[in-house]
């Protein structure tokens, strides 16, 4: 599975679009780019995944540049309650299931 | 989730000490994982399994053993623990029904151990 890598650290004022950026420069054309959360010791949530189109869901938009090495996850409107560690993980297509996750980037929304 | 439940939630116990770790999960899902956290680190997998009589090794079994008793059961033990066990343990599910690509997996609430 490709590397990742996020910035440690983040703010984003309430209400304004959080904007999670990750380089995966050595993906390859069978890996997804997954995204998960994980807020103060509970327990990671899934967010949303892509392939190589532009994907959105009730949570988030992940955006995925045209040549795949990097991908962003927007969250619209960020609440006090989105903060949290942000993983970004890429992992191949198969049944393995298997997900590796990184350092994640803490993001602190501010009132 | 409470669909994904863990017992204990805390536990604290001596060095060399037998410890069983539990998950249990009402969300009929085939495939059952586990995972540790350190401070300040993301997940690291310590086994997987995908059905009763599967078992696979993540990238941190050793010192650490595991038993899938039933599609909804999946325990973690160490045997001797040790000091540098002393970690956030999750439990999780996913549905290989979902598809390949599809890899949203279902956390438990988590286990604090501490070995003293």
């Amino acid at each position: 599975d490709a590397k990742t890598t996020q910035p440690t650290s983040m703010d984003c004022a309430e209400g304004r679009a959080a904007n999670l950026p990750c380089n995966h420069s050595t993906i390859s054309g069978n890996e997804y780019v997954y995204w998960y959360r994980q807020i103060h010791s509970q327990g990671p949530q899934y967010i949303i995944h892509g392939l190589k189109n532009n994907e959105t869901n009730e949570m988030a938009s992940l955006i995925i540049t045209e040549d795949r090495k990097s991908s962003t996850l927007i969250l619209p409107h960020a609440t006090l309650r989105d903060t949290a560690v942000y993983y970004c993980i890429v992992r191949v297509s198969s049944n393995t299931g298997k997900l590796i996750f990184g350092q994640g980037t803490t993001l602190q929304v501010k009132p | 989730d409470a669909d994904v439940t863990q017992t204990p939630r805390n536990r604290i116990t001596k060095t060399g000490k037998r410890i069983m770790l539990e998950c249990s999960q009402t969300k009929g899902h085939d495939r059952m994982y586990w995972y540790r956290q350190d401070p300040g680190l993301g997940l690291r997998l310590i086994y997987y399994s995908f059905d009763v009589k599967d078992i696979n090794k993540g990238e941190i079994s050793d010192g650490y053993s595991v038993s899938r008793q039933a599609q909804a059961k999946f325990s973690l033990s160490l045997e001797s623990a040790i000091p540098n066990q002393t970690a956030l343990y999750f439990c999780a599910t996913s549905d290989s029904d979902r598809g390949v690509a599809y890899n949203e997996q279902f956390f438990g609430p988590g286990t604090r151990l501490t070995v003293l």
